[in-house]
């Protein structure tokens, strides 16, 4: 069956400018959550989706924001870019049906600000 | 505030040796832990645990949980140069509505290099 996956898989924006990046989840899955990987932070949460709803959010400005879809594709918004933002965005899906269930990523979106 | 320390931070083996990679937690509502294995983007999963002293086994992958200490290992026996990538540790945690896959603490990580 199809892994997740996201579009674009790379993007150079300008500073001040918005972007849209896109995730479809394996088929079934209802949750998505996306991450932000930098080589100084790592890889950190931004949000979760599940059945069009945000459950949990990380600790990101309000400038990123996301929103699911009814078939749970995901897309996610960073509005007034900074370079700080340049990064690679991950999206991970999973069933959500039992406790604990193992996420599965996307190959990712690199995002460069200049 | 929850944190997931990995240790070491990098590793340099040759073929054949045995590793151990470390990931230490300090979360409130654990639910469970997660390995993965990063090689150009995507982590691939390797293991979830989230019972303590029950070993994960997967070829010569292996893993541990022990929720009392808080602390989990990773073992990866007769490495080989394909085992070369960075290793992820996760922790998910967050409130207790059901079925939900909460939102996953990682560390920085372990990059391992197997020289042939």
């Amino acid at each position: 069956k199809a892994g997740v996956t996201q579009t674009p898989r790379y993007l150079i924006k300008t500073r001040g400018q918005q972007v849209t990046l896109s995730c479809s989840p394996i088929s079934g899955h209802r949750s998505v959550s996306w991450y932000q990987q930098t080589p100084g932070q790592g890889l950190q949460f931004l949000f979760e989706y599940f059945s069009e709803t945000q459950r949990n959010k990380g600790n990101f400005p309000g400038r990123f924001s996301g929103r699911q879809f009814s078939n749970s594709r995901s897309e996610m918004n960073v509005s007034t870019l900074e370079l700080g933002d340049s990064a690679l965005y991950l999206c991970a899906s999973s069933s959500a049906v039992i406790r604990g269930t193992e996420a599965f990523f996307g190959q990712g979106t690199r995002l460069t600000v200049v | 505030e929850d944190k997931v320390v990995q240790s070491p931070l990098s590793l340099v083996v040759h073929e054949g040796d045995t590793v151990t990679l470390n990931c230490s937690y300090e979360v409130t509502n654990f639910r469970s832990l997660l390995w993965y294995k990063q090689e150009k983007k995507a982590p691939t999963f390797l293991f979830m645990l989230t019972s303590s002293g029950i070993e994960k086994k997967s070829g010569r992958l292996s893993s541990i949980l022990d929720k009392k200490e808080l602390f989990s290992i990773l073992n990866i026996t007769a490495t080989q140069t394909g085992d070369s990538a960075v290793y992820l540790c996760a922790v998910e945690a967050g409130v207790n509505y059901g079925g939900s896959q909460g939102n996953l603490i990682f560390g920085k990580g372990t990059k391992l290099s197997v020289k042939p």
